[in-house]
């Protein structure tokens, strides 16, 4: 079965620097990857997506994400955090019949 | 374009009572999905429908959970009786099905907690 982790359960930074949320993938065939993230008492929010092409993606807010074949990861970064951006943040595959698994999720606290 | 709808935004129960959610999804979407999200964890699915079949229940405790969406569009969840591991978010989702690889939409979910 295809899944995800998210090795880190709190990333903290200071706002104006970069951030990077990580997250690693175990798939059998092409990893089709998504990044959302999750205010408080709202739905989930898509922000970008890796299904094939560069390994740079770039999303919504600024966001972008490097998708490594070779060391299984997709991590989400940015490169100027803001405040608003403190949020919990989720990264997914896409499994069989398309289903969405996700990992625990991280949450981002931005400093000002 | 209007989002996924559901309702209500929240709902306190006792245990062993009965609770129905409601998801309206994106207009045209084919897919809809039920997850679950506990406190500190991601979500998880539930049920996933085609139009109004059913793709994959795999995850849904049957013997107390049971979902329909009517005629494809509309979908409810219910939950009969509630334990207190019920309580949890209930996300709906829904997506295209133009692309295989079409993200999906979340609607804002519903907070249970069941005392």
């Amino acid at each position: 079965a295809q899944s995800v982790a998210q090795p880190e359960d709190q990333v903290n930074v200071a706002e104006g620097n970069p951030l990077t949320v990580k997250c690693t993938y175990s798939v059998s065939g092409n990893p089709y990857l998504f990044w959302y993230v999750q205010y408080p008492n709202r739905g989930l929010q898509f922000l970008l997506k890796y299904i094939t092409g560069d390994n740079l993606v770039k999303g919504s807010y600024g966001f972008e994400a490097e998708f490594n074949k070779s060391q299984t990861s997709f991590h989400l970064k940015k490169p100027s955090a803001l405040v608003s951006d403190s949020a919990l943040y989720f990264c997914a595959v896409r499994d069989y019949g398309n289903k969405l698994v996700f990992g625990a999720g991280t949450i981002l606290r931005v400093k000002s | 374009e209007a989002g996924v709808a559901q309702s209500p935004r929240y709902k306190i129960i006792e245990k062993r009572q009965s609770v129905a959610f409601w998801c309206n999804p994106i207009s045209g979407h084919a897919t809809l999905y039920w997850y679950q999200q506990i406190l500190g964890q991601g979500p998880k699915l539930l049920i996933q429908f085609q139009n109004n079949g059913v793709v994959d229940d795999s995850q849904l405790p049957k013997d107390r959970f049971s979902a329909e969406r009517l005629k494809g569009v509309d979908s409810t969840l219910k939950i009969q009786p509630a334990k207190l591991e019920d309580s949890a978010v209930y996300l709906c989702a829904s997506r295209p099905d133009l692309r295989y690889y079409n993200e999906q939409f979340f609607g804002p979910g519903t907070r249970l907690t069941v005392l």
